[in-house]
């Protein structure tokens, strides 16, 4: 079952914009997470956030978390084509064990 | 070693066919999981192991069967498939039973 909800599901930028995606679950969690896939490849962690975090950095990568809203948004600044994939987020439930994906959004950068 | 080997790349196979997914990582992880994602669509939790034993099977065919032989591996055996079966299968593992999944490659299989 899908857990998260993420918008847009498409995303056209050029490059050195920056480019957001949001996502919203529906149970608490234990934590949130952002992967990246490159098409028709394994997902890549990009960075995770507990649920008693506020707001994270990572690089060009900057994640928010509202529990309260059970919502998060990922900025990607300065993107660059190489940033080309879908982008996921996922939940870790307060039981663990169980991540699972949101729907995901397909970025695509233009040189 | 950082890496999740997954095995083989590419699978076809017929609706009677027996066949097997491979998963092996040496970063002494004790959660390991099975995928299944298709075109344009997330990753779909099939099974969990934590500890080499099977903690979640979600509601997943009988022609999909797991087995995790020991710490480092884990198998899909995959019997009377339909076309519908079709799709990327993702191996990942974990330290924990919660955080960071580190994804292997993937299997693409296609039945027909």
């Amino acid at each position: 079952s899908q857990q998260g909800e993420e918008d847009p599901q498409a995303l056209s930028i050029q490059e050195g914009e920056n480019a957001t995606m949001n996502c919203s679950y529906k149970t608490s969690i234990n934590n949130l997470q952002w992967y990246r896939q490159n098409s028709g490849r394994g997902l890549v962690h990009l960075i995770l956030i507990r649920s008693n975090e506020r707001e994270k950095h990572s690089g060009r990568l900057r994640v928010t978390l509202d529990t309260s809203k059970k919502s998060s948004s990922l900025l990607i600044t300065a993107s660059r084509a190489a940033d080309t994939a879908s982008y996921f987020c996922a939940t870790d439930s307060t039981g663990g064990f169980k991540t699972i994906f949101g729907a995901g959004t397909r970025l695509f950068v233009k040189a | 070693d950082t890496e999740v080997t997954q095995t083989p790349k590419h699978l076809v196979m017929g609706m009677t066919n027996k066949k097997s997914l491979k998963c092996e990582q040496h970063m002494g992880h004790r959660a390991m999981y099975w995928y299944k994602q298709k075109a344009k669509k997330p990753p779909e939790l099939m099974f969990v192991y934590s500890y080499e034993k099977l903690s979640i099977n979600e509601s997943v065919p009988s022609r999909f069967s797991p087995e995790c032989p020991n710490s480092s591996l884990l198998n899909l055996h995959l019997h009377a498939l339909q076309p519908e079966d079709s799709a990327l299968y993702l191996c990942a593992s974990s330290p924990e039973h919660t955080g960071e999944l580190f994804f292997g490659e993937g299997s693409r299989l296609t039945v027909l």
